[in-house]
């Protein structure tokens, strides 16, 4: 059965410290694996990840996958309070292309 | 382009009742999905419309069911209601072009209680 895991599952930073959240995944036929961000409602798109080693950035949002050892990381720099959020990870395989299997969700709360 | 569009927004229904929730794709995109979530079981899929046809579908019972119009929007109906169906229904949609990746864009969701 396809499985998403996420770590940690919680995490509190302050201000302006860096994160680091993982997502490793067991996938058929794995073809891409996408970051959201879900405040209160829907969760926003950030990323789509498909190739191995090359990593996508947004301002102070980066993230790379790792399709050898089945993870990837997304960092956050110089965090701020409006990063607070759920992140989630979710990989989509080529079997039922628009099937989205979700991770639990990593929450992260930047105090001041 | 306008985002993803979900009615209603809220809905509060009572057990044994049956519901339908709407969903219209952002335009140009022919691929629409559910998910269920819950604060237990987090996001999962229920199911995928593309082309008015039931293209995918998740581990949920009969009860939840859908369909696709020609326009791409969407809509899902749970019969007989239970307490567990209380949740939020994202959908989301897709251009699902030929060969093409899994990106999704949600909408806001509706929040269904059931008392």
């Amino acid at each position: 059965e396809d499985k998403v895991v996420q770590s940690p599952l919680s995490l509190v930073v302050h201000e302006g410290d860096t994160v680091t959240l993982n997502c490793s995944y067991e996938v058929t036929n794995f073809r891409s694996l996408l970051w959201y961000k879900q405040e209160k409602k829907a969760p926003t798109f950030l990323f789509m990840l498909t190739s191995s080693g090359i990593e996508k950035k947004s301002g102070r949002l980066s993230s790379i996958l790792d399709k050898k050892e089945l993870f990837s990381i997304l960092n956050i720099t110089a965090t701020q309070t409006g990063d607070s959020a759920v992140y989630l990870c979710a990989v989509g395989g080529i079997q039922g292309a628009q099937k989205l299997v979700f991770g639990q969700g990593t929450r992260l709360t930047i105090n001041p | 382009k306008a985002g993803v569009t979900q009615t209603p927004r809220y809905l509060i229904k009572t057990r044994g009742q049956q519901v339908t929730l709407s969903c219209s794709p952002i335009s140009g995109h022919r691929s629409v999905s559910w998910y269920q979530q819950t604060p237990g079981q987090g996001l999962q899929f229920l199911f995928e419309y593309f082309s008015e046809t039931q293209r995918n579908k998740g581990n949920f019972p009969g009860r939840f069911s859908g369909r696709q119009f020609s326009n791409s929007r969407s809509e899902m109906n749970v019969s007989t209601l239970e307490l567990g169906d209380s949740a939020l229904y994202l959908c989301a949609s897709s251009p699902s072009l030929a060969g093409g990746s899994n990106e999704q864009f949600f909408g806001p969701g509706t929040r269904l209680t059931v008392l």
